[in-house]
Protein backbone atom coordinates (compact mmCIF):
# COMPACT_ATOMS: atom_id res chain seq x y z
CA UNK A 1 0.00 0.00 0.00
CA UNK A 2 0.65 3.57 -0.51
CA UNK A 3 3.35 4.87 2.00
CA UNK A 4 4.57 8.09 3.54
CA UNK A 5 7.73 8.45 5.24
CA UNK A 6 8.56 10.91 7.55
CA UNK A 7 12.07 11.83 9.03
CA UNK A 8 12.97 12.45 11.95
CA UNK A 9 10.36 10.43 14.30
CA UNK A 10 11.39 13.14 17.34
CA UNK A 11 14.32 15.74 17.48
CA UNK A 12 15.24 17.58 20.50
CA UNK A 13 16.99 21.06 19.44
CA UNK A 14 18.11 23.88 21.58
CA UNK A 15 16.01 27.47 21.29
CA UNK A 16 16.51 29.94 18.46
CA UNK A 17 17.63 26.86 16.05
CA UNK A 18 16.10 26.18 12.94
CA UNK A 19 15.11 22.42 12.38
CA UNK A 20 14.00 20.47 8.94
CA UNK A 21 11.14 17.64 9.15
CA UNK A 22 11.01 15.59 5.79
CA UNK A 23 7.63 13.83 4.48
CA UNK A 24 8.59 11.70 1.47
CA UNK A 25 5.86 9.16 -0.47
CA UNK A 26 7.86 6.45 -1.40
CA UNK A 27 5.55 4.89 -4.15
CA UNK A 28 3.60 7.38 -5.54
CA UNK A 29 4.01 10.87 -6.59
CA UNK A 30 1.96 13.38 -4.60
CA UNK A 31 1.58 17.08 -5.90
CA UNK A 32 -0.08 18.00 -2.78
CA UNK A 33 0.97 17.01 0.78
CA UNK A 34 -0.53 18.59 3.63
CA UNK A 35 0.94 19.71 7.45
CA UNK A 36 -0.58 19.42 10.38
CA UNK A 37 0.32 20.27 14.15
CA UNK A 38 -1.11 18.15 17.17
CA UNK A 39 -1.10 19.31 20.64
CA UNK A 40 -1.26 16.43 23.48
CA UNK A 41 -4.92 14.94 23.51
CA UNK A 42 -6.29 17.05 20.93
CA UNK A 43 -7.45 17.07 17.14
CA UNK A 44 -4.95 17.24 14.15
CA UNK A 45 -5.02 21.28 13.30
CA UNK A 46 -4.02 22.13 9.52
CA UNK A 47 -1.32 24.16 9.06
CA UNK A 48 -0.80 24.23 5.17
CA UNK A 49 -0.81 22.79 2.13
CA UNK A 50 1.85 22.12 0.24
CA UNK A 51 1.98 22.15 -3.47
CA UNK A 52 5.03 21.29 -5.52
CA UNK A 53 6.66 23.67 -7.59
CA UNK A 54 4.68 26.38 -5.72
CA UNK A 55 4.40 28.38 -2.71
CA UNK A 56 2.49 26.78 0.23
CA UNK A 57 -0.93 27.97 1.24
CA UNK A 58 -0.82 28.49 5.03
CA UNK A 59 -4.07 28.67 7.34
CA UNK A 60 -4.94 31.77 9.25
CA UNK A 61 -2.90 32.49 11.73
CA UNK A 62 -0.02 29.92 11.16
CA UNK A 63 3.14 31.78 10.54
CA UNK A 64 4.70 31.87 7.16
CA UNK A 65 8.11 32.82 8.09
CA UNK A 66 8.30 30.68 10.95
CA UNK A 67 7.07 27.40 9.32
CA UNK A 68 8.73 27.25 5.99
CA UNK A 69 7.39 24.66 3.64
CA UNK A 70 9.19 23.48 0.17
CA UNK A 71 7.50 21.01 -1.85
CA UNK A 72 10.67 20.82 -4.59
CA UNK A 73 9.65 17.41 -5.95
CA UNK A 74 6.73 15.24 -6.82
CA UNK A 75 7.98 12.44 -3.90
CA UNK A 76 9.63 15.05 -0.52
CA UNK A 77 7.90 18.50 1.30
CA UNK A 78 9.71 19.93 3.95
CA UNK A 79 8.76 21.47 6.80
CA UNK A 80 11.13 23.97 8.71
CA UNK A 81 10.61 25.17 11.74
CA UNK A 82 13.16 28.61 12.08
CA UNK A 83 14.41 30.22 15.27
CA UNK A 84 12.32 27.45 17.39
CA UNK A 85 11.35 28.14 20.91
CA UNK A 86 9.51 26.17 23.14
CA UNK A 87 5.82 26.78 22.71
CA UNK A 88 7.17 25.59 18.93
CA UNK A 89 7.32 21.69 20.75
CA UNK A 90 4.30 19.80 19.16
CA UNK A 91 4.22 16.94 17.28
CA UNK A 92 4.14 17.23 13.74
CA UNK A 93 2.38 15.13 10.67
CA UNK A 94 2.04 15.22 6.99
CA UNK A 95 -0.39 13.09 4.77
CA UNK A 96 -0.28 12.40 1.23
CA UNK A 97 -2.83 11.24 -1.19
CA UNK A 98 -2.11 8.32 -2.92
CA UNK A 99 -4.29 8.57 -6.07
CA UNK A 100 -4.62 12.14 -7.05
CA UNK A 101 -8.26 12.29 -7.54
CA UNK A 102 -9.19 9.72 -5.36
CA UNK A 103 -9.34 11.39 -2.08
CA UNK A 104 -12.64 10.94 -1.50
CA UNK A 105 -12.58 6.84 -2.09
CA UNK A 106 -9.10 6.45 -0.42
CA UNK A 107 -8.73 9.21 1.90
CA UNK A 108 -5.54 10.63 2.72
CA UNK A 109 -1.94 8.43 4.06
CA UNK A 110 -0.71 9.62 6.79
CA UNK A 111 3.00 10.07 8.08
CA UNK A 112 3.97 8.45 11.81
CA UNK A 113 5.02 11.88 13.13
CA UNK A 114 7.94 13.73 14.33
CA UNK A 115 7.72 14.81 17.94
CA UNK A 116 9.93 17.95 18.13
CA UNK A 117 10.57 19.44 21.50
CA UNK A 118 12.92 22.49 22.05
CA UNK A 119 14.36 23.50 25.15
CA UNK B 1 -16.96 26.68 6.26
CA UNK B 2 -17.69 23.60 7.42
CA UNK B 3 -17.00 22.12 11.37
CA UNK B 4 -17.10 18.84 12.69
CA UNK B 5 -18.27 18.40 16.27
CA UNK B 6 -17.75 15.31 17.99
CA UNK B 7 -19.26 15.45 21.50
CA UNK B 8 -18.02 12.20 23.41
CA UNK B 9 -14.55 13.49 24.46
CA UNK B 10 -14.12 10.27 26.03
CA UNK B 11 -15.84 6.23 26.21
CA UNK B 12 -15.07 2.92 27.93
CA UNK B 13 -15.91 -0.42 27.15
CA UNK B 14 -15.60 -4.28 27.57
CA UNK B 15 -14.01 -5.83 25.18
CA UNK B 16 -16.78 -7.98 23.02
CA UNK B 17 -19.12 -5.15 23.52
CA UNK B 18 -20.69 -2.74 20.57
CA UNK B 19 -19.81 0.97 21.14
CA UNK B 20 -21.21 4.13 19.07
CA UNK B 21 -19.20 7.36 18.60
CA UNK B 22 -21.44 10.15 17.74
CA UNK B 23 -20.19 12.62 15.05
CA UNK B 24 -21.71 15.94 13.76
CA UNK B 25 -21.10 18.30 10.61
CA UNK B 26 -21.95 21.12 9.13
CA UNK B 27 -22.16 22.04 5.45
CA UNK B 28 -23.60 24.00 3.12
CA UNK B 29 -22.72 21.21 0.28
CA UNK B 30 -24.39 19.00 -1.31
CA UNK B 31 -22.05 16.62 -1.92
CA UNK B 32 -18.74 15.70 0.41
CA UNK B 33 -16.99 12.50 1.57
CA UNK B 34 -16.81 11.71 5.53
CA UNK B 35 -14.77 9.83 7.05
CA UNK B 36 -13.27 8.12 10.21
CA UNK B 37 -9.81 7.72 11.14
CA UNK B 38 -8.26 5.70 14.08
CA UNK B 39 -5.33 7.06 15.95
CA UNK B 40 -3.76 4.28 17.82
CA UNK B 41 -0.81 4.91 20.68
CA UNK B 42 2.01 4.80 18.19
CA UNK B 43 -0.06 7.85 16.94
CA UNK B 44 -0.22 6.62 13.07
CA UNK B 45 -3.55 7.88 11.37
CA UNK B 46 -5.41 5.13 10.40
CA UNK B 47 -8.40 5.04 7.54
CA UNK B 48 -11.31 3.34 9.50
CA UNK B 49 -14.11 3.92 7.26
CA UNK B 50 -15.24 6.13 4.89
CA UNK B 51 -18.58 7.74 3.34
CA UNK B 52 -19.91 9.31 0.47
CA UNK B 53 -22.72 11.75 1.08
CA UNK B 54 -24.77 10.76 -2.50
CA UNK B 55 -24.46 7.55 -1.05
CA UNK B 56 -27.93 6.33 1.02
CA UNK B 57 -26.13 3.11 1.82
CA UNK B 58 -24.46 3.31 4.89
CA UNK B 59 -20.67 1.78 4.71
CA UNK B 60 -19.41 -1.08 6.44
CA UNK B 61 -16.16 -2.41 7.04
CA UNK B 62 -15.98 -5.95 8.58
CA UNK B 63 -16.72 -4.29 12.38
CA UNK B 64 -17.02 -1.06 11.38
CA UNK B 65 -20.18 0.43 10.74
CA UNK B 66 -21.59 3.82 10.21
CA UNK B 67 -25.18 5.50 10.03
CA UNK B 68 -24.89 8.09 7.92
CA UNK B 69 -28.07 10.66 8.59
CA UNK B 70 -27.21 13.56 5.88
CA UNK B 71 -30.50 15.77 6.56
CA UNK B 72 -29.19 15.71 10.54
CA UNK B 73 -25.79 16.09 9.42
CA UNK B 74 -24.94 13.12 11.71
CA UNK B 75 -22.29 10.43 10.86
CA UNK B 76 -21.65 8.29 13.69
CA UNK B 77 -19.11 5.40 13.75
CA UNK B 78 -20.60 1.48 15.33
CA UNK B 79 -17.67 -0.58 16.56
CA UNK B 80 -18.90 -4.62 16.77
CA UNK B 81 -17.29 -7.03 18.69
CA UNK B 82 -14.66 -4.33 20.39
CA UNK B 83 -11.50 -5.81 20.70
CA UNK B 84 -8.42 -4.14 22.65
CA UNK B 85 -6.86 -3.30 19.62
CA UNK B 86 -9.55 -1.00 19.01
CA UNK B 87 -8.09 1.43 21.92
CA UNK B 88 -7.26 4.59 20.01
CA UNK B 89 -8.59 8.30 19.57
CA UNK B 90 -11.02 8.61 16.76
CA UNK B 91 -11.38 11.33 14.68
CA UNK B 92 -14.28 11.78 12.52
CA UNK B 93 -13.24 14.17 9.05
CA UNK B 94 -14.90 16.12 5.94
CA UNK B 95 -13.55 16.91 3.08
CA UNK B 96 -15.36 18.79 0.22
CA UNK B 97 -15.50 17.29 -3.25
CA UNK B 98 -13.23 18.35 -6.26
CA UNK B 99 -9.61 17.34 -6.15
CA UNK B 100 -6.94 17.53 -3.15
CA UNK B 101 -9.49 19.13 -0.88
CA UNK B 102 -8.51 19.49 2.41
CA UNK B 103 -9.85 17.60 5.80
CA UNK B 104 -11.52 19.00 8.21
CA UNK B 105 -11.60 17.07 11.66
CA UNK B 106 -13.81 16.58 14.57
CA UNK B 107 -12.19 17.45 18.13
CA UNK B 108 -12.00 13.57 18.69
CA UNK B 109 -13.04 10.77 21.30
CA UNK B 110 -10.36 8.47 23.36
CA UNK B 111 -11.62 5.06 23.01
CA UNK B 112 -10.54 2.90 25.66
CA UNK B 113 -11.36 -0.80 25.48
CA UNK B 114 -11.28 -3.18 28.63
CA UNK B 115 -10.12 -6.44 29.18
Amino acid sequence: GAVVSQHPSWVICKSGTSVKIECRSLDFQATTMFWYRQFPKQSLMLMATSNEGSKATYEQGVEKDKFLINHASLTLSTLTVTSAHPEDSSFYICSASPVPGGEGYYGYTFGSGTRLTVV
Amino acid sequence: AQTVTQSQPEMSVQEAETVTLSCTYDTSESNYYLFWYKQPPSRQMILVIRQEAYKQQNATENRFSVNFQKAAKSFSLKISDSQLGDTAMYFCAFMKTGGAQKLVFGQGTRLTINP
